[in-house]
């Protein structure tokens, strides 16, 4: 098994540009989700999916929008970047079973000039 | 909502010295606990897990963790830490959240940087 896979690894956008982060996970799970990590701020939650098709917001939604159309892969999309959107990005999935742990990609480094 | 204190947030030690990292969370239901590390450069790796049972769990790499409920705490212990220990440690906690999903709540991180 891949486990949870990310692309791309790095990427640099402009201010205004748009992108589309790609995760994807062949263990089958139900959940997954999105999230940020900042210096000092932790990991924090942009959006989450409960199954295929559903989605739903975390802590810090705002400027991002994500689409589940199949089990295995959950898109996160920046439609206008903005600096502050400058971060590692890190896609999570695990089963819903009450005691499993969460399985993280490897990241993606974004910087928005 | 849930929330997780990781009140150090950068940790210098010299080789060989012991290490114990703070994590309280706040949150009165069933929760299941985490210790996630992040080498430099690399991605979050699980270091440990606390479901039931036994309230000292031991991880990898020689560390271990204390579940103590009356003090919602799950600090994060190592007798001896080497230079490879250099990383930043993420404390986790996963509750039930509204609609039926587990929710994992994140700490700040708390950067330890070990001199050799």
């Amino acid at each position: 098994n891949a486990g949870v896979t990310q692309t791309p690894k790095f990427r640099v956008l402009k201010t205004g540009q748009s992108m589309t982060l790609l995760c994807a996970q062949d263990m089958n799970h139900e959940y997954m989700y999105w999230y940020r990590q900042d210096p000092g701020m932790g990991l924090r939650l942009i959006h989450y999916s409960v199954g295929e098709g559903t989605t739903a917001k975390g802590e810090v939604p705002d400027g991002y929008n994500v689409s589940r159309l199949k089990k295995q892969n959950f898109l996160l999309g920046l439609e206008s970047a903005a600096p502050s959107q400058t971060s590692v990005y890190f896609c999570a999935s695990r089963s819903p079973e009450l005691w499993d742990r969460v399985y993280f990609g490897p990241g993606t480094r974004l910087t928005v000039t | 909502a849930q929330s997780v204190s990781q009140h150090n947030h950068h940790v210098i030690l010299s080789e060989a010295a012991s290490l114990e990292l703070g994590c309280n969370y706040s949150y009165g239901g069933t929760v299941n606990l985490f210790w996630y590390v992040q080498y430099p450069g690399q991605h979050l790796q699980l270091l440990l897990k606390y479901f039931s049972g036994d309230p000292l769990v031991k991880g990898i790499k020689g560390f271990e963790a204390e579940f103590i409920k009356s003090k919602f705490s799950f600090n994060l212990r190592k007798p001896s830490v080497q230079w490879s220990d250099t990383a930043e440690y993420f404390c986790a906690v996963n509750v039930l959240g509204s609609g039926g999903y587990q929710k994992v709540t994140f700490g700040t991180g708390t950067k330890l940087q070990v001199i050799p």
